[in-house]
């Protein structure tokens, strides 16, 4: 399986302020994809990100909200920006094909 | 709308049982179906998946069958240990090209010793 890690692990952070974060993965991929968990909730994709194009938004999620980084094939970034409570959940970035895919460890966000 | 749904919240089996938690899914192009075992604060692991054109999938205690004209699967956990107390989430891709994965609910299962 796949090692995928992700910085920062846990963020508490002031309305109205943005953060990135990163995920790096142990192998070279296509495509890597973004999911937030929302408190009780389900997981829900937020993009798809390819290496040398623009990220592929689901409906809901935009841009400029969740701006997204992939400079390589290994590494991504996303960023809440303008955060607030609401955006307070888990983020996992993941990669792999059909009939397997992988998750970092997510990144739980907590905004006050 | 809901394209996956576990219909169970919850589910307690007696230790050394079976588990069976069931995922039943609307959208017809989906061609793999993942299991995933989650615990809080971390992210989801990958237990067992299936494709679209096969019945049955087994990996040493995880069994997933399929039933595409019923369009439901379920994830059989025999025997049931502790450790198997978790959050399980079935998710659903439309296969290579298009391998996002789009979730259940989720079912929290308690394994009671």
């Amino acid at each position: 399986s796949a090692v995928i890690s992700q910085k920062p692990s846990r963020d508490i952070c002031q309305r109205g302020t943005s953060l990135t974060i990163q995920c790096q993965v142990d192998s070279q991929v296509t495509m890597m994809f973004w999911y937030r968990q929302q408190p009780g909730q389900s997981l829900t994709l937020i993009a798809t990100a390819n290496q040398g194009s623009e990220a592929t938004y689901e409906s809901g999620f935009v841009i400029d909200k969740f701006p997204i980084s992939r400079p390589n094939l290994t590494f991504s970034t996303l960023t809440v920006s303008n955060m607030s409570p609401e955006d307070s959940s888990i983020y996992l970035c993941s990669m792999g094909g059909g009939s397997t895919q992988y998750f970092g460890p997510g990144t739980r966000l907590t905004v006050l | 709308d809901q394209q996956v749904k576990q219909n169970s919240p919850s589910l307690s089996v007696q230790e050394g049982r079976i588990s069976i938690l069931n995922c039943d899914y609307t959208n017809s192009m989906f061609d793999y179906f993942l299991w995933y075992k989650k615990y809080p604060a971390e992210g989801p692991t990958f237990l067992i998946s299936i494709s679209s054109i096969k019945d049955k999938n087994e990996d040493g205690r995880f069994t997933v069958f399929l039933n595409k004209s019923a369009k439901h699967l379920s994830l059989h956990i025999v025997p049931s240990q502790p450790g198997d107390s978790a959050v399980y989430f079935c998710a659903a891709s439309a296969g290579f090209g298009n391998e996002k994965l789009t979730f259940g609910t989720g079912t929290r299962l308690t394994i009671i010793p």
